[in-house]
């Protein structure tokens, strides 16, 4: 069965590191998309893709990239971890309708 | 910009009875869908149903159904019997029919008392 998979599930780093996120999907989608999403609060998009070479900024990028050389894998790095970015992070890939959704990644900064 | 809006931050219901969850949005386009989404404590996001805009039929899923009033920009969830399993956040999420991305509202909290 196709699936959307994110590694590593938890992740604590400190202030100043760069960390790198992954997020691999088999559906074979275009779009692809990731999101934080804070205590209580809805989710936020970091970057998104619509295509191998295609990133685009989302309302809360700063701070963080993209890049995607294929289809399956759009990796999220974020430069120098700062503690406001604390959270739980979702990649999610969509084709024409709905969004499907990684299991979530919870990462802390120290 | 497209904004989502849920006004209810947290509901509780009985089990077996019915609630319904408020959405309304805000939109200059024509062609989109929109989507309600179920977040159980296990963060998962899981698709409930989904409207495209040009339907004049709401849709159902089981126990869910929806009430879109596309002049309103409304679209409430309805869940009827309610179980213990559906304790979870909901999201209401928009999406224009071109483009991929979608816009979610901050969720609404519901929790089902046995």
């Amino acid at each position: 069965d196709a699936e959307i998979t994110q590694s590593p599930r938890h992740k604590i780093t400190e202030t100043g590191r760069q960390v790198t996120l992954a997020c691999h999907q088999t559906w074979n989608h275009n779009n692809m998309f990731w999101y934080r999403q804070d205590l209580g609060h809805g989710l936020r998009l970091i970057h998104y893709s619509y295509g191998v070479q295609d990133t685009n900024k989302g309302e809360v990028s700063d701070g963080y990239s993209v890049s995607r050389s294929n289809t399956e894998d759009l990796p999220l790095t974020l430069e120098s971890a700062a503690s406001s970015q604390t959270s739980v992070y979702f990649c999610a890939s969509s084709d024409t309708g709905e969004q499907f959704f990684g299991p979530g990644t919870r990462l802390t900064v120290l | 910009a497209q904004t989502v809006t849920q006004s209810q931050p947290e509901m509780s219901v009985q089990e077996a009875e019915t609630v319904t969850l408020s959405c309304t949005y805000d939109t200059s386009e024509n062609n989109y869908y929109l989507f309600w989404y179920k977040q159980p404590p296990s963060r998962q996001m899981i698709l409930v149903i989904r409207q495209e805009a040009y339907k004049q039929q709401n849709a159902t899923e089981n126990r869910f159904s929806v009430n879109f009033q596309k002049a309103a920009k409304s679209f409430s969830l309805k869940i009827s019997d309610s179980q213990l399993g559906d304790t979870a956040m909901y999201f209401c999420a928009f999406m224009n029919f071109n483009a991929g991305k979608s816009t979610f509202g901050d969720g609404t909290t519901l929790t089902v008392k046995p």
